[in-house]
């Protein structure tokens, strides 16, 4: 059975930090890899996809990153801004639906 | 640009009542979902639709029921609702094919009291 891990599932960091926030899975027999943002209250959107034949995603300061053979997804984020402040989420799609890691609350301190 | 709309936005009911969570995509999707989200925890598929008239359970069915007599719209129903079914739930659509990416709803905040 498919798991997904996310730790930690906290952090707190400064304004300007690099930073990398992590993604296992049990089962590397997936067709993608997302990561999505969820602000308290509001609904998820989508941060970037990645392709089980791809090895990294790039939107602005984001860059995703996906290991399957290790099960291992990172999401690094560059410059880190208060506005980055919300729960990050990752979820693997084995077939029609997405198994998902419980989030990881990311606190950006001005 | 709508996207993906679920209807209500909020809830509260008693144990024992029925209600419907309504939602609609503007994008042509073939498929459709419908997941909870629980606090601590990962969403997790409730039922999903791969065509207009089909559904089929994901991995928390009981207690939910669903249907899609139109291609846009995707109905959740709780027959005699219980305090274990408050949750936040999320309506998704997608493409066809299993490397499309899922478009998300706002939520709906269910309250079983």
């Amino acid at each position: 059975k498919q798991e997904v891990t996310q730790i930690p599932a906290a952090l707190s960091v400064p304004e300007g930090e690099n930073l990398v926030l992590n993604c296992s899975f049990t089962d590397s027999a997936i067709y993608n890899l997302q990561w999505f943002r969820q602000d308290p209250g509001k609904g998820l959107t989508s941060l970037l996809l990645i392709q089980s034949s791809q090895r990294e995603q790039t939107s602005g300061r984001l860059n995703a990153s996906l290991d399957k053979s290790s099960g291992r997804s990172t999401l690094y984020i560059a410059a880190s801004q208060p506005g980055d402040s919300a729960t990050y989420l990752c979820a693997v799609r084995p077939n029609y639906q997405l198994i998902w890691g419980a989030g990881t609350k990311l606190i950006i301190k001005p | 640009n709508a996207g993906v709309t679920q209807t209500p936005k909020f809830r509260v009911l008693k144990t024992g009542q029925s209600m419907t969570l309504l939602c609609a995509q503007d994008m042509n999707h073939e498929y459709m979902y419908w997941y909870r989200q629980d606090p601590g925890m990962g969403l997790r598929l409730i039922h999903y639709s791969v065509g207009e008239g089909t559904t089929a359970k994901g991995e928390v069915p009981d207690g939910y029921n669903v249907s899609r007599l139109k291609k846009q719209n995707f109905l959740l129903g709780l027959e005699s609702a219980a305090p274990s079914q408050t949750s936040v739930y999320f309506c998704a659509s997608s493409y066809e094919g299993s490397n499309q990416p899922q478009h998300f709803g706002d939520g709906t905040r269910l309250s079983i009291l």
